[in-house]
């Protein structure tokens, strides 16, 4: 199977603007959490969503949301970009079947600059 | 809720000496427990992980962890590390039967010498 893909890979906005990053899980896979990864905080969930419904949320102002589609691809979007938005965000797909204990399958990340 | 402690944001080691990355957990239930290693530029890879029975758990490249319930630790080793080791570290907690979303470590970075 094809893993966890996003675009894109690298990115370079200014502040003020808005990005939509895009995520393709595995096939089959019903679940798609987001992640922000910074050098001073770690990694931090942003949310997951689940047969097109947001599921679980983090601690992220509103300018952070997301969706997905039917096809579980999903999408994150950031509006009114702040310096402090820079980072690598990360992407995760799991199955979550009943019986699973939703091992999470990482993409490479997209890489956010704000100038 | 859950919370994970990695106690050591930077280990530096030479080539071919062992190695420890420590992780320690809290949770009022039973868990599941990862590790997750990041090399440049990249995403997250399991490495290992925890979900019941033997408590010394072997992953890829040569590493294994040990789960200690009383301790609720779940260090990483490896008995002799290589250039390529270099790289993030990721412990990682999952409760069982709670949210969907596992709790990160903030994360240990393996720097190997020559």
């Amino acid at each position: 199977k094809a893993g966890v893909t996003q675009t894109p890979r690298y990115l370079i906005k200014t502040r003020g603007q808005q990005v939509t990053l895009s995520c393709s899980p595995i096939s089959g896979h019903r679940s798609v959490s987001w992640y922000q990864q910074t050098p001073g905080q770690g990694l931090q969930f942003l949310f997951e969503y689940f047969s097109e419904t947001q599921r679980n949320k983090g601690n992220f102002p509103g300018r952070f949301s997301g969706r997905q589609f039917s096809n579980s691809r999903s999408e994150m979007n950031v509006s009114t970009l702040e310096l402090g938005d820079s980072a690598l965000y990360l992407c995760a797909s799991s199955s979550d079947q009943l019986d699973s204990y939703n091992e999470q399958f990482f993409g490479p990340g997209t890489r956010l600059t704000v100038l | 809720a859950q919370s994970v402690t990695q106690l050591d944001s930077q280990v530096p080691v030479f080539e071919e000496a062992p190695v420890e990355l420590r992780c320690n957990y809290s949770s009022s239930v039973s868990v599941y427990l990862f590790w997750y290693v990041q090399y440049p530029n990249q995403g997250l890879q399991l490495l290992l992980k925890y979900l019941s029975g033997s408590t010394l758990v072997k992953g890829i490249n040569g590493f294994e962890a040990e789960f200690n319930k009383s301790q609720t630790s779940f260090h990483l080793r490896k008995p002799s590390v290589h250039i390529s080791d270099t790289a993030e570290y990721f412990c990682a907690v999952f409760a069982s039967g709670g949210s969907y979303i596992p709790t990160f470590g903030r994360g240990t970075s393996l720097i190997v010498h020559p």
